[in-house]
């Protein structure tokens, strides 16, 4: 079935460590995102992709990185840089650049944790 | 800027019973869209329904529907004969054009639903 898997579920980081949080789709959809979502709160946008080789960032990037080297392919890195990385992390992702009615898919989500 | 607001942090229905979650929004754009979409405690985010801006008519899916009134700027979600599997956060999301094609959404805080049996 057609879909967008993050992986893993659930990820556990020690102080000062790099983790990168997998996103995948197979719907040959354009544009990907990754978005951070705190408890009792929406969620904010931290890069986005529309194109291979091309992203941008959202409104809270800083102490993340992304890389858009396959279109279905779309790994968030969280840095060291990113002092409160406790959250939970969705990766979603639309049909084609342009079309406004189009809605995100998103994946499973992956929680991150301190140790 | 977009914002998005949804002042019903918790509600409760009985089962059977219809319930509306509030939404109201700010923009300056003339073209713009609103997206409800609901998150069990599963974690992954269902789009429901959608609703453009020059629409005439109200957006309904199944047993959603949109109550949209321009000039109130609001974009109210309606779900009717709810069900003890509507227990979930619901998100109201706006579409933001950000150039070159590109679409982000703002999202609201969230509206806890519990259904009651």
């Amino acid at each position: 079935d057609g879909g967008i898997t993050q992986s893993p579920k659930y990820l556990f980081r020690k102080e000062g460590q790099n983790v990168t949080l997998s996103c995948e789709q197979n719907l040959n959809h354009d544009a990907m995102y990754w978005y951070r979502q705190d408890p009792g709160q929406g969620l904010r946008l931290i890069y986005y992709s529309q194109i291979v080789n091309d992203f941008q960032k959202g409104d809270i990037a800083e102490g993340y990185s992304v890389s858009r080297e396959k279109k279905e392919s779309f790994p968030l890195t969280v840095t060291s840089a990113q002092k409160n990385p406790t959250a939970f992390y969705l990766c979603a992702s639309r049909p084609k650049a342009g079309q406004g009615n189009q809605p995100q898919h998103f994946g499973d989500g992956t929680r991150l944790s301190i140790l | 800027a977009q914002k998005i607001t949804q002042t019903q942090p918790g509600m409760f229905v009985q089962e059977k019973e219809a319930v509306t979650l509030d939404c109201t929004y700010d923009t300056s754009d003339q073209s713009y869209g609103l997206f409800w979409y609901k998150q069990p405690s599963s974690g992954e985010m269902i789009f429901l329904i959608y609703q453009g801006s020059y629409d005439e008519q109200n957006a309904t899916e199944g047993r959603y529907s949109l109550n949209f009134q321009k000039a109130r700027k609001s974009a109210n979600l309606v779900i009717s004969a709810s069900q003890l599997g509507d227990s979930a956060m619901y998100f109201c999301a706006m579409r933001a054009y950000s150039g070159a094609g590109s679409y982000q959404l703002t999202f609201g805080k969230g509206t806890k639903l519990s259904v009651i049996p």
